[in-house]
């Protein structure tokens, strides 16, 4: 059974501060997915991840998968308020099986 | 471009009623989701449905029923609604060409009393 663990699960930090949002899964998969979520509304596709070493940057979000390790990292680069959200990572086996989520990090950036 | 797009967006039910959740996509996606989202779980596979005509059972199915109805709609029935069901509900679809990217509606905020 996949399981995807995410850590930590509260974030506050600091505006202009760097942090890093840990993706953990349990079996082998080199496809990964980031989603955003705002309070209230839908989850929204940031970055898909589809090979050892792959690594995806928009903005101040930098997203990178290890397949060996089956660790992703959502880093955060000089925070400002517009991200806070709760984050999401998502996993599929082979196969084309449906995602499993993590439990979702939800941050909060204050000045 | 409409997407995923669900109703109702917000819906209350008393224990026992039932209701279907409709959900339908325009982007000729092959396989369609229903997940569940309550505090501190994440989100939580229901039903699924990898093509039209078939149905599989996610990690929480009990409670409720789904039917494919064509490549675009997939609706989610709960048959007698109980207040451990109070929960908001996303439908999404998916290519699966090249992966498993899913594209998720606006979602329905269901309470259960």
């Amino acid at each position: 059974e996949l399981k995807v663990e995410q850590n930590p699960l509260f974030l506050s930090m600091q505006e202009g501060k760097n942090y890093t949002i840990y993706c953990n899964y349990s079996t082998t998969s080199d496809r990964l997915y980031w989603y955003r979520q705002d309070p209230g509304k839908s989850l929204e596709s940031l970055f898909v991840l589809l090979s050892n070493g792959a690594v995806k940057q928009e903005g101040r979000l930098m997203a990178s998968l290890d397949t060996k390790a089956r660790l992703s990292t959502l880093h955060i680069t000089a925070a400002v308020h517009d991200l806070s959200a709760t984050y999401f990572c998502a996993v599929d086996m082979w196969g084309n099986t449906p995602l499993v989520f993590g439990k979702g990090t939800r941050l909060s950036v204050i000045a | 471009n409409a997407g995923v797009t669900q109703t109702p967006k917000f819906q209350v039910l008393k224990t026992g009623q039932s209701m279907t959740l409709q959900c339908a996509q325009d982007m000729n996606h092959n396989s369609m989701y229903w997940y569940r989202q309550d505090p501190g779980m994440g989100l939580r596979l229901i039903y699924y449905s990898a093509s039209e005509g078939t149905t599989d059972k996610g990690e929480v199915p009990n409670g409720y029923n789904v039917s494919r109805l064509n490549k675009r709609e997939f609706s989610l029935r709960l048959e007698s609604a109980a207040p451990s069901q109070t929960s908001v509900y996303f439908c999404a679809s998916s290519d699966d060409t090249l992966n498993t990217e899913a594209f998720f509606g606006q979602g329905t905020r269901l309470t259960v009393v």
